[in-house]
């Protein structure tokens, strides 16, 4: 079963820093691009980041630019989220998704992983 | 870069279609591919349309997407309404630079 679960999200204080991961299974990690999607509470989903197959290409919405990183570990099957510098309106259920081939659309989603910034 | 505008919400009785709409503020809607999203409250998306028209395994073909370039905008047209299709609905596409961009939901009711 092709499966995305994500963890690490939490309660955090404005400034401070948390790092999310997303274990991938059921397909070949390496060979797809990968994304992180969040949502604010009551709001619509936002595109964070994207990450290409090798990690050599990343994309940064400009709101998180220069705060966030992605990264990718493909012999863990693993995508990450490093957020530094958080503040409150990054409060969000943070989402890792997987990137259709060919269609730059999100074909496979993971359950969430909930971020709260406390000011 | 551009936006992806919705309705706030569209509603209609079960068995009716409904379409809901996606217009781009730039650039043409054509030369990109645009994905359309279901969430229901508490669950994660799911895609019912990707690749302007195409849709995955599984999504009944009650679903249809198309785009119209004379409005630049691009459609969602679920026909024979069922209840459970009640939900929030995401148009997605991106730019040249794969910065992904999504419209800001639409609320169906289906009452």
């Amino acid at each position: 079963e092709v499966q995305l679960v994500e963890s690490g999200g939490g309660l955090v204080q404005s400034g401070g820093s948390l790092r999310l991961s997303c274990v991938a299974s059921g397909f070949t990690f390496s060979s797809y691009w990968m994304s992180w999607v969040r949502q604010a509470p009551g709001k619509g989903l936002e595109w964070v980041a994207n990450i290409k197959q090798d990690g050599s290409e990343k994309y940064y919405v400009d709101s998180v630019k220069g705060r966030f990183t992605i990264s990718r570990d493909n012999a863990k099957n693993s995508l990450y989220l490093q957020m530094n510098s958080l503040r409150a309106e990054d409060t969000a259920v943070y989402y890792c998704a997987r990137t259709r081939t060919g269609y730059y659309g999100m074909d496979v989603w993971g359950q969430g992983t909930t971020v709260t910034v406390s000011s | 870069n551009f936006m992806l505008t919705q309705p706030h919400s569209v509603s209609e009785s079960p068995g009716k279609t409904v379409t809901i709409s996606c217009t781009r503020s730039s650039g043409s809607i054509a030369s990109n591919y645009v994905q359309w999203y279901q969430q229901r409250p508490g669950s994660s998306p799911t895609t019912v349309i990707y690749g302007d028209n195409q849709r995955p395994s599984g999504v009944p073909d009650r679903f249809s997407g198309s785009i119209d370039s004379s409005s630049n905008s691009a459609s969602l047209t679920i026909s024979g309404l069922k209840t459970e299709d009640e939900a929030d609905y995401y148009c997605q596409s991106y730019d040249s630079s794969t910065h992904v961009v999504f419209g800001g939901g639409t609320k169906l009711t289906v009452l």
